[in-house]
């Protein structure tokens, strides 16, 4: 199966600071890389599909790149709100895998 | 809007099977696949499989095949996760999620507890 790498497990960040974390995978998997966040509590929310779709509702600070093996999700200008855990998941191949999650925490 | 919306909480001892459903409503319910997801505390997700809404194909991931059967109801828009044969660590939250590929739609979730 694919494995999802994610960088970095933890980050500690400051209100409107540029947030970069990154997906790794094993095999390429085209386009067909997801990221969601989730809450405490909540379910997971997509944020971005197929690599760098950005989704109506989503705010305009996060977006997505990359294809094949790496990808990117990039918050500018961090909320407080955005404090969760980033996850992404790939559907390109059966069994379909997640990463292990990028939780982030402001100081 | 589109919703989502999974049965409650369940507590089950171990070696029983437990049922989850999912009732879906804003879409059509044949147009979109459903997938389950779980996430045991403190773990990853742990996709589990997906069946199509349209003719009712499954595909399950390794892990579990001969344990889990997905089906559906298309009368009612309402998915359905049956495990079999729990063990504790089987305890976790069962998520279903639908909406195309990227799975843009999600349950609230499900806590299945399996405990002695």
């Amino acid at each position: 199966e694919i494995v999802l790498t994610q960088s970095p497990d933890f980050q500690s960040v400051t209100p409107k600071e540029k947030v970069i974390i990154t997906c790794r995978a094993s095999q390429s998997v085209g386009s067909n890389l997801h990221w969601f966040q989730q809450k405490p509590d909540q379910s997971p929310k997509l944020l971005i599909k197929f690599a760098s779709q950005s989704l109506s509702g989503v705010p305009s600070r996060f977006s997505g790149g990359g294809s094949g093996t790496d990808f990117t999700l990039i918050i500018n200008s961090l909320e407080p709100e955005d404090v969760a855990t980033y996850y992404c998941h790939q559907s390109d191949a059966s069994p379909n895998t997640f990463g292990q999650g990028t939780k982030l925490e402001i100081k | 809007q589109v919703q989502l919306v999974q049965s409650g909480t369940e507590v089950k001892t171990p070696g029983a099977s437990v049922k989850v459903s999912c009732k879906a409503s804003g879409y059509t319910f044949t147009t979109y696949g459903i997938i389950w997801v779980r996430q045991a505390p403190g773990q990853v997700f742990e996709w589990m499989g997906w069946i199509s809404a349209y003719n009712g194909n499954t595909n399950y991931a390794p892990k579990f095949q001969g344990r889990v059967t997905m089906t559906t109801d298309t009368s009612t828009s309402t998915a359905y996760l049956e495990l079999r044969s729990l063990r504790s660590d089987d305890t976790a939250v069962y998520y279903c999620a639908s909406g195309g590929s990227a799975h843009d739609y999600w349950g609230q979730g499900t806590l299945v507890t399996v405990s002695s």
